[in-house]
This record gives structure tokens, C-alpha cells and sequence, in this order.
């Protein structure tokens, strides 16, 4: 079974940095390429970031370009994201996906989400 | 960046009607076109990927048709389970999403 859980999310003041981590199981995580997208509280989806499967390459939303840096573990199933100059726009619940394989850019499979709080 | 845009933003239907929900692409997304479904306090579940395909597991019940830059989501003969949000995604340059349509009783 395809497993996704996030974590790390907490209540942290404006400036601040945090990781959050996002760990897999139950498919082969270096096949696949993953994206992390938040949701604000009450609001719609926005699309975060994109690792490829190797980590060779990587894309960020323009809004927290320069601030926001994705990586993974591929020896030990873990996609991360670390957060940097955090703002309360970036208060949100963050999603962990993985990238479909016959639609690669759609998500095939998400987790549950950790919650992200900037606040002073 | 390209924009997506949904319509409406909140669909009220009776169950076992159908439900059309549209959304359009500030430019050409070719067939890179993604429907999701989101129940509250659950994580989104990809229904439609390629505008047209279903994904694994989705019923009969959801299709998806395309026409140019304008996507639509048929949901026939709605279920009470089929009550939540519904957003659009393309991936054909980046990623974005539209901004949902809440589909009501």
C-alpha cells in the first residue's frame, strides 16, 4: 500500500526556518519524481515545489523561490522541505505527492498533510 | 504562468442529478489536464489525469471532456460520497490549480 506521511509542521514566528519531512512506503521512491503543495486554511490548492527522482533537478513556485529548498533521501524513502524567511502567507497545511508515471506532473497519490503556522 | 480557472465556484445539486463543472486554461495546456477531489480534512485524490482518463479505482460515474483551452468534469447521477470540492490542475508548462467548485446538497 502506498503510504505518504508528513511531518515537522508547527507554530513558527515570522523570519523563522523549519523542515518538514515527508516519508514513503509501499513503492519504489527513487522511480518516482515528487511535489509538495499547500493549502492555506479554507482555501484552495497551490502547487510548491517538484523533485525528480534523482534529485537532479528541482522547481520551485515563484512565490517561495529563493526561500523554500526541496531534497530527498532516496536510501532512506524521505522527501524534505526546508523552509527558510517564513511569512504568514505560508501558514498552510503542506501536502506531500507523488508524481504520476503514466501523467508525470499529475499527483497520483498524496499524504494527509502537516500543518504550518508562522505567527509571531 | 498559466491561470486556471473553475466554474462556478459553488454547485448545488440534489443527489442522483448530474453535475457539470468547467474550468479554463489562460492558454493551451494540450491534454495536460488533471481533476482532483477533496473532502474536508482529507488530502486530495486524483480522479481524471490526461483530461479524459480515470484514474485507478475512480467509477464510471466521473468523466472528463476537452475542448481547446476549456475542461469539463461530468459527474452523472451524483452520490452523496460525491459532495466536496473539486479543483483542476495542469501540467503542461509548471504546475497550477484552479481555484476549486464546492459541489453542495
Amino acid at each position: 500500500e502506498v503510504q505518504l506521511v508528513e511531518s515537522g509542521g508547527v507554530v513558527v514566528q515570522p523570519g523563522g526556518s523549519l523542515r518538514l519531512s515527508c516519508a514513503v512506503s509501499g513503492f519504489t521512491f527513487h522511480d518516482y519524481a515528487m511535489h509538495w503543495v499547500r493549502q492555506p486554511p479554507g482555501r484552495g490548492l497551490e502547487w510548491v515545489s517538484l523533485i525528480s527522482w534523482d534529485g537532479g533537478s528541482t522547481y520551485s513556485s515563484d512565490s517561495v523561490k529563493g526561500r523554500f529548498t526541496v531534497s530527498r533521501d532516496n536510501s532512506r524513502n524521505f522527501l524534505y522541505l526546508q523552509m527558510s524567511g517564513l511569512r504568514g502567507e505560508d501558514t498552510a497545511v503542506y501536502y506531500c505527492g507523488r508524481d504520476s508515471l503514466p501523467a508525470p506532473g499529475a499527483i497520483d497519490f498524496w499524504g494527509r498533510g502537516t500543518l504550518v503556522t508562522v505567527s509571531s | 504562468e498559466i491561470v486556471m480557472t473553475q466554474s462556478p465556484a459553488t454547485l448545488s445539486v440534489s443527489p442522483g442529478e448530474w453535475a457539470t463543472l468547467s474550468c479554463r486554461a489562460s492558454e493551451s495546456v494540450s491534454s495536460d489536464l488533471a481533476w482532483y477531489q477533496q473532502k474536508p480534512g482529507q488530502a486530495p485524490r486524483l480522479l481524471i489525469y490526461g483530461a479524459f482518463i480515470r484514474a485507478t479505482g475512480v467509477p464510471a460515474r466521473f468523466s472528463g471532456s476537452a475542448s481547446g483551452t476549456e475542461f469539463t468534469l461530468t459527474i452523472s447521477s451524483l452520490q452523496s460520497e460525491d459532495f466536496a470540492v473539486y479543483y483542476c490542475q495542469q501540467y503542461h508548462n509548471f504546475w497550477t490549480f484552479g481555484q476549486g467548485t464546492k459541489v453542495e446538497i
